[in-house]
């Protein structure tokens, strides 16, 4: 299986602050991976596909990048609505496995 | 609007089965993969069972295989997943998911109902 590595487990910020998120596969996965963010009692939200495609209503400020082992989830301006956790996750192979999560606090 | 609904959930003793249903609506069921993922209290994200849109193929992760069972209707727009012998471990919030097509990530998530193993 894929292993799926986050760094920072938590993070540590204010509004307004620039935020990136590391994730790093156990191989090659190309391009496919994705981001969801997940808010307490809430179901997971996509926000990014194949590394570094929007998903439609994702604002501007969240953008993926990346390719092969590492990619990263940058947040360009912190906004009260970004606190929450993010996971990574892979689709190159199956079965699918994510990041353990990286909380915004 | 498009969404997804599971229902099902609840307290089921070890050994014991029970049957989550996933009702979709908003959108042609049928050209998708649907999936079951799930989270353990206070803990990731762990995907438990994909079927493909005609529901010729699924699969499964090792922690599962050999007791849960995915399932299709689509004349009913639904998915379903059979739990048999079911064990503490399995306790968690169990999503539905739809694919974004049959990619591999999930695009539209339901709210989730919560399956209690416990004696």
């Amino acid at each position: 299986d894929i292993q799926m590595t986050q760094s920072p487990s938590t993070l540590s910020a204010s509004v307004g602050d620039r935020v990136t998120i590391t994730c790093r596969a156990s191989q090659s996965i190309r391009s496919w991976l994705a981001w969801y963010q997940q808010k307490p009692g809430k179901a997971p939200k996509l926000l990014i596909y194949r590394a570094s495609t929007l998903e439609s209503g994702v604002p501007r400020r969240i953008s993926g990048s990346g390719s092969g082992t590492e990619f990263t989830l940058t947040i360009s301006s912190l906004q009260p609505d970004d606190f929450a956790t993010y996971y990574c996750q892979q689709y190159e192979t199956s079965p699918w496995t994510f990041g353990q999560g990286t909380k915004v606090e | 609007q498009e969404q997804v609904a599971e229902s099902g959930g609840g307290v089921v003793q070890p050994g014991r089965s029970l049957r989550l249903s996933c009702a979709a609506s908003g959108f042609t069921f049928s050209g998708y993969a649907m999936h079951w993922v799930r989270q353990a209290p206070g803990k990731g994200l762990e995907w438990v069972a994909e079927i493909s849109h005609d529901g010729h193929n699924s699969h499964y992760a090792d922690s599962v295989k050999g007791r849960f069972t995915i399932s299709r209707d689509n004349p009913k727009d639904a998915v379903y997943l059979q739990m048999n012998s079911v064990r503490r471990e399995d306790t968690a919030v169990y999503y539905c998911a739809r694919d974004a097509g049959e990619q591999g990530f999930f695009q539209l998530w339901g709210q989730g109902t919560l399956v209690a193993v416990s004696s």
